[in-house]
């Protein structure tokens, strides 16, 4: 089964700290996972992969497969990070099939 | 391009009431999704669709049908509502590359009472 826990529900730092959303998944094969942010009034959409390697925003992450783990850095916090975050998990069953955790929302305080 | 496009955006609903919540995409994604948003318990798959004329269940169907109408419309229908499907809904749409990024509608918020 896929599961994907973040054990922040919400997260408040100062702007130009240090970012960490945490995330851990459970899965019995190769894992793809992602990052998706909800920012107010706006849809949920795509922040990064782990495939892609990139940085966005300023953000990275890196899988960590030892620790089952994607967390979500950035050096220096930006208000405009202030948003709801997801991680996700895609599996393959017939389609790609994306579970979801359970969002940590960062507030960024001037 | 629209996007994803859901109807209704708002709805209020007596226990034991039927809808349906339409979605659209214009992007000729094979795959769409449902899911529901609840605080605390994050997005959670009701059900989703490889491709025309297949659905498969989520992580929560129970209480739920859908209807992968063509490749453009996957409809959500709530038989017998209960206060517990109270929640927003959004339906998704894949992009067929494989690289898993998932296009979200703007959500339906629905109000059972």
């Amino acid at each position: 089964a896929q599961r994907v826990t973040q054990p922040e529900k919400l997260l408040s730092v100062f702007k130009g700290a240090p970012v960490e959303l945490k995330c851990n998944y459970s899965y019995s094969g190769s894992p793809e996972l992602f990052w998706y942010v909800q920012y107010s009034r706006q849809r949920l959409q795509l922040l990064l992969r782990h495939i892609s390697r990139e940085s966005i925003k300023g953000f990275t992450a890196d899988l960590n497969k030892g620790e089952t783990s994607f967390h979500l850095k950035k050096p220096f916090a930006q208000e405009e990070d202030s948003a709801m975050y997801y991680c996700a998990l895609s599996g393959f069953q017939g389609a790609q099939k994306l579970v979801f955790g359970q969002g940590t929302r960062l507030t960024i305080n001037p | 391009n629209a996007g994803v496009t859901q109807t209704p955006k708002f709805q209020v609903l007596k226990t034991g009431q039927s809808m349906t919540l339409q979605c659209a995409q214009d992007m000729n994604h094979n795959s769409m999704y449902w899911y529901r948003q609840d605080p605390g318990m994050g997005l959670r798959l009701i059900y989703y669709s490889a491709s025309e004329g297949t659905t498969d269940k989520g992580e929560v169907p129970n209480g739920y049908n859908v209807s992968r109408l063509n490749k453009r419309e996957f409809s959500l229908r709530l038989e017998s509502a209960a206060p517990s499907q109270t929640s927003v809904y959004f339906c998704a749409s894949l992009r067929d590359n494989g690289a898993g990024e998932l296009f979200f509608g703007e959500g339906s918020r629905l109000t059972v009472l």
